[in-house]
């Protein structure tokens, strides 16, 4: 069974603050991991994506991956109300040729100014 | 056009209706997904092309869904005798490689009477 899952949320934090989702997944096999935003009304967007165990940074966001627990994490430093969306992780299974990309049911955030 | 085009952006039928929604990919881009989104979930995965075929299928519900991509480009995701349970923003994505980076359409919200 493919699954990923998220706390649901929502997750409320001050502005300037840092907040952080975080996401498991049930395939031990599976190699890409993303974090999409979705603001209310709108289509998914990507903004992370991680391969390799440890931190990835890319302005004020990080991701966080760690195989061994199938465990996947995204801070957001200096959170701006403008970040107030669903973060969606996503993971790719790959196999017989497909990569098939699961969503999480995603994170509410709210960044309270 | 620039991003991915998906139309119609809204469909109101009657259950029991055939419907058709239609999605044109970023030029160049050979993978192309489809998902569908109820409110307050994650996408979820239906089909996955690469170039004209179906790579993956598994996650179309039942024989009542189907898709084609005849060219490599423009798809088509047909329902056949819709019900109300089908209703949803159906999501198309295209990536240049499959590898799981999607960029994706602004969605056709699917209303079943």
């Amino acid at each position: 069974q493919k699954e990923v899952e998220q706390n649901s949320g929502p997750l409320s934090v001050p502005e300037g603050a840092i907040a952080s989702l975080n996401c498991t997944y049930s395939d031990r096999g599976s190699q890409s991991f993303f974090w999409y935003r979705q603001y209310s009304g709108k289509s998914p967007e990507l903004i992370m994506s991680i391969y390799s165990n440890g931190d990835k940074e890319d302005g004020r966001f990080t991701a966080q991956l760690n195989k061994a627990s199938q465990y996947v994490s995204l801070l957001i430093r200096d959170s701006q109300p403008s970040d107030s969306a669903t973060y969606l992780c996503a993971v790719v299974y790959s196999g017989a040729g497909s990569y098939q990309l699961t969503f999480g049911k995603g994170t509410k955030l709210s960044v309270i100014p | 056009g620039a991003g991915v085009s998906q139309t119609p952006s809204n469909k109101v039928t009657e259950k029991g209706k055939y419907v058709e929604l239609r999605c044109d990919p970023i030029s160049g881009h050979t993978a192309l997904y489809w998902y569908r989104q109820s409110l307050g979930q994650g996408p979820e995965f239906l089909i996955y092309f690469q170039g004209t075929g179906a790579a993956d299928d598994s996650g179309l519900p039942n024989d009542r869904f189907f898709a084609v991509r005849p060219e490599g480009s423009v798809s088509t995701l047909k329902i056949q005798r819709t019900e109300r349970g089908d209703s949803a923003v159906y999501l198309c994505a295209s990536s240049p490689s499959g590898t799981g980076e999607l960029f994706f359409g602004e969605g056709s919200r699917l209303t079943v009477l």
